[in-house]
């Protein structure tokens, strides 16, 4: 089975832009979680699907949003760029609603000018 | 406080030592245990979960959850220079949240 994939891999953005983040889970899998991973914080659940439906969130503010499609393919776009939003954004899909097995794909590395 | 503590290291040990990783919590209401090995420039690789307190075992890797101490473990035996990584431990919260340690960086040289 292929594993988890996101595009793009790199992005350069400017400060006040926004960008859009794609995942394509593994086939078969219906959750698709989204984290940010910076050396300060390490990594943040920013928030999970489960058959197009948001099922958890985590701290970050509203300019963070996403959204699963009936594939299970899951975007995530985050508006109004701040320096601070520089991360490797990950995504990780799970067959179920559990999150102990999830597989996490290699990342869009996002840096912000 | 942080809700999982994790030392960074970096943990530099030779080749073949037994190498033991740790991380403590503070919420009794943790119900899973993960162990994850995130290698640089990739997304992190699940090596093994726990539900309960004990052992697991999964060849190399043991995996170790002491729920009154709140501390887990992981421990590599025959260590080799592809196991040198960065290891973070996650935690099942009961919202159903992954909470991930910082991760300890791990060197294991020739």
């Amino acid at each position: 089975k292929a594993g988890v994939t996101q595009t793009p891999r790199y992005l350069i953005k400017t400060r006040g832009q926004q960008v859009t983040l794609s995942c394509s889970p593994i086939s078969g899998h219906r959750s698709v979680s989204w984290y940010q991973q910076t050396p300060g914080q390490g990594l943040q659940f920013l928030f999970e699907y489960f058959s197009e439906t948001q099922r958890n969130k985590g701290n970050f503010p509203g300019r963070f949003s996403g959204r699963q499609f009936s594939n299970s393919r899951s975007e995530m776009n985050v508006s109004t760029l701040e320096l601070g939003d520089s991360a490797l954004y990950l995504c990780a899909s799970s067959q179920g609603q559990g999150q102990e097995t999830q597989y996490f794909g290699p990342g869009t590395r996002l840096l912000v000018l | 406080q942080k809700e999982v503590e994790q030392d960074p290291g970096p943990l530099s040990v030779p080749e073949g030592a037994i190498v033991s990783l740790n991380c403590t919590y503070s919420n009794s209401a943790f119900q899973y245990f993960m162990w994850y090995r995130q290698y640089s420039r990739k997304g992190p690789e699940l090596l093994m979960y726990t539900y309960s307190s004990g052992n697991k075992e999964d060849g190399r890797f043991t995996a170790q959850v002491d729920k009154s101490s709140k501390y887990i473990s992981l421990f590599i035996r025959d260590s080799q220079p592809s196991d040198s990584a960065t290891y973070l431990c996650a935690m099942i919260e009961e919202t159903d949240k992954l909470i991930f340690g910082t991760g300890t960086r791990l060197q294991v040289f020739p």
